[in-house]
């Protein structure tokens, strides 16, 4: 079955510091993989995906995933995070199988907090 | 990237009335649009994947007599909530792929009903 694991509810970091946030996933064929970020009260913002080629992908506001094939991951990172990265981040996955079906399985969304 | 609007931004009404959420996608043509609902501090349950010209199609345990959708054309998809308890307010967010891979999101609606 289709699934995506955020294994972390929340995540703190100080701000200037380099910040993780991890995404696993299982799927039958290849994966087209995503990460969004939600604000308060907003709808989602895409940041960056990986869909084929380089395993390093760079996206928006600085944010880069590192696709893992072996480890079926995609985690989410940043350098240095700044106090208004904090918010609400999603990973989620489409199946190459899946054909003309654009539906994505998300997971469960991590709580990035960025304290200055 | 590409714009999608939701109208209203928030509502409320009151229990056993109707309320009707609009999806439309700006600068794009989606034959597709995807309907979400959110509760507080949790993730995205799918409940429709709206289809120009033909008939949603509904995940499993919606009921799809209670959400009716509509996808008017190319660029607008409609949420009609009938007959709203108190157990429907939530934030409802609709979402639409464009050309690659990535969906656009609307800015989401929240729904209150009293």
């Amino acid at each position: 079955a289709q699934s995506v694991a955020q294994p972390e509810d929340q995540v703190n970091v100080a701000e200037g510091n380099p910040l993780t946030v991890k995404c696993t996933y299982s799927v039958s064929g290849n994966p087209y993989l995503f990460w969004y970020v939600q604000y308060p009260n907003r709808g989602l913002q895409f940041l960056l995906k990986y869909i084929t080629g380089d395993n390093l992908v760079k996206g928006s506001y600085g944010f880069e995933a590192e696709f893992n094939k072996s480890q079926t991951s995609f985690h989410l990172k940043k350098p240095s995070a700044l106090v208004s990265d904090s918010a609400l981040y999603f990973c989620a996955v489409r199946d190459s199988n899946a054909g003309n079906n654009r539906k994505l399985i998300w997971g469960l969304g991590t709580s990035l907090a960025v304290n200055p | 990237g590409a714009v999608v609007s939701q109208h209203p931004s928030w509502v409320i009404c009151k229990s056993g009335t109707s309320v009707k959420i609009e999806c439309r996608s700006l600068d794009f043509q989606a034959t597709t649009m995807f309907w979400y609902r959110q509760f507080p501090k949790q993730s995205l349950m799918l409940m429709a994947t709206s289809n120009e010209g033909s008939k949603a199609t509904y995940e499993q345990g919606v009921e799809k007599d209670k959400f009716l959708i509509n996808h008017a054309s190319l660029t607008l998809s409609t949420l009609t909530v009938t007959s709203a308890h108190p157990e429907d307010s939530s934030f409802y967010i609709c979402s639409a792929p464009e050309g690659g891979y990535e969906q656009y999101f609307g800015p989401g609606t929240r729904l209150t009903v009293t």
